[in-house]
């Protein structure tokens, strides 16, 4: 399997712009997370996908962003109007749902974004 | 809610000496935890997992974790680290099929 891949890798913007990141899961996998995670702090939940469902948006995620998973393949992250404090590394992570169990997640490289 | 304490914020260690990442959790529901390594500017790689059955798991480079329900405990060991083991290290957990919850991290500093 080629693990998740995210592009691009950096991103340097100025503040109202509007960015997009893509992600692309391993294939089959039918979940599909987003995770913010700024300096020197643990990953935290954005939002998530099931196919092309989206199940559950975090708290964080202001009505700025959006998200979308139009085939239940790959997935893209939008911001719009981007301020100072979106600067963080974005990550994506996929999974297969399990019966029993937890779905593992495997995570891609990350989209570090910068606002100037 | 659930939520991952990660109890030590830096972790210094000499070369090949052993090591104990600390994680406790807290959740009443059911618990799976996992640890996650990041390299600087990557992404997490996964190191173990507990999803059920014994409770010792072995993972990837010679990590290893137990996990203590009675004492709500997922530390992370290795008998003897290396230069390249140098990372920061993250404790998540989850109650099934859901978003990660992940503690703060603890960085390990492998001293030659």
């Amino acid at each position: 399997d080629t693990g998740v891949s995210q592009d691009p890798r950096h991103k340097i913007t100025k503040r109202g712009q509007n960015v997009t990141f893509r992600c692309d899961p391993i294939s089959e996998h039918n979940r599909l997370y987003w995770y913010r995670q700024t300096l020197g702090q643990g990953p935290e939940f954005l939002t998530y996908f099931q196919n092309e469902a989206q199940l559950e948006k975090s708290r964080l995620l202001s009505d700025r962003f959006s998200a979308e998973r139009p085939k239940g393949s790959f997935s893209t992250l939008e911001i719009q109007r981007t301020e100072q404090g979106d600067s963080a590394m974005y990550l994506c992570a996929s999974s297969q749902l399990q019966r029993e169990v937890s779905d593992t997640q495997y995570f891609g490289p990350g989209t570090r974004l910068t606002v100037l | 809610a659930q939520s991952v304490t990660q109890l030590d914020s830096q972790v210094p260690v000499f070369e090949e000496a052993p090591v104990e990442l600390r994680c406790n959790y807290s959740s009443s529901v059911s618990v799976y935890l996992f640890w996650y390594v990041q390299y600087p500017n990557q992404g997490l790689q996964l190191l173990l997992k507990y999803l059920s059955g014994s409770t010792l798991v072995k993972g990837i480079n010679g990590f290893e974790a137990e996990f203590n329900k009675s004492q709500t405990s997922f530390h992370l060991r290795k008998p003897s680290v290396h230069i390249s083991d140098t990372a920061e290290y993250f404790c998540a957990g989850n109650s099934g099929n859901t978003p990660l919850v992940f503690g703060k991290g603890t960085r390990l500093s492998v001293i030659a």
